[in-house]
């Protein structure tokens, strides 16, 4: 069971590069997120699509784009990356989001460097 | 936006001793979930809550709802090394529409071994 799979694991990148972050769920499930994890800051949301064929902002969106390419696949671009965007992302999923499928599986997040 | 406020925010633990940790908000949740993140790995779930005042275990871990529905608690018994990691609560508001159905995540608790 591969679950959440992120790739790439690590990347650096110059400011002002472009990159797409890469998740694909194998667990059938209707809703998938884009975290970000900071130090001292929590996980905090930058995107969602609560089912196929919606995206929504989270609580810190700017900067970023996502794609719901299809119920399996969500991708997270930085269409121009800046140091402040140095941090560790998180993809997750859940069946949906309602209060009784509440419970989130994690990737093994993709450690980005912006320099 | 919501918050969580989790506690402490760190911790130094000896072999065999017990834990506890809690999440409080001054917002009524309907879902609370457990998560421990080892380092380099993303989080991983422990424990889901979907009533007030239940009581679930897994394993030496126990955790449970408050009767508030604004407070959740977990406590390891019997601690062991590999407990060590940051653990992370998470709640849900509720609703099955819009941004009320996503998870809000607490800054985390760092337990790490006694020197």
């Amino acid at each position: 069971n591969a679950g959440v799979t992120q790739t790439p694991k690590f990347q650096v990148l110059k400011t002002g590069q472009s990159m797409t972050l890469q998740c694909a769920q194998d667990m059938n499930h209707n809703s998938m997120y884009w975290y970000r994890q900071d130090p001292g800051m929590g996980l905090r949301l930058i995107y969602y699509s609560a089912s196929e064929g919606t995206t929504d902002k989270g609580e810190v969106p700017n900067g970023y784009n996502v794609s719901r390419l299809n119920k399996r696949e969500f991708s997270l671009r930085l269409e121009s990356a800046a140091p402040s965007q140095t941090s560790v992302y998180f993809c997750a999923s859940r069946r949906g989001q309602g209060a009784s499928r509440a419970e989130a599986f994690f990737g093994q997040g993709t450690r980005l460097t912006v320099v | 936006g919501q918050q969580l406020n989790q506690s402490p925010q760190s911790m130094f633990i000896q072999e065999g001793e017990d834990v506890s940790m809690n999440c409080t908000s001054s917002s009524i949740f309907n879902t609370w979930l457990w998560y421990k993140q080892d380092p380099g790995e993303g989080p991983v779930l422990l424990i889901a809550l979907y009533k007030a005042g239940e009581l679930t275990s897994n394993g030496r871990l126990t955790a449970q709802f408050g009767i508030t529905r604004k407070d959740s608690f977990l406590n390891i018994s019997a601690s062991i090394p590999s407990d060590v990691g940051i653990y992370f609560c998470a709640g849900q508001l509720g609703g099955y529409g819009g941004s009320q159905g996503n998870l809000i995540f607490g800054k985390g608790t760092k337990l790490s071994v006694k020197p």
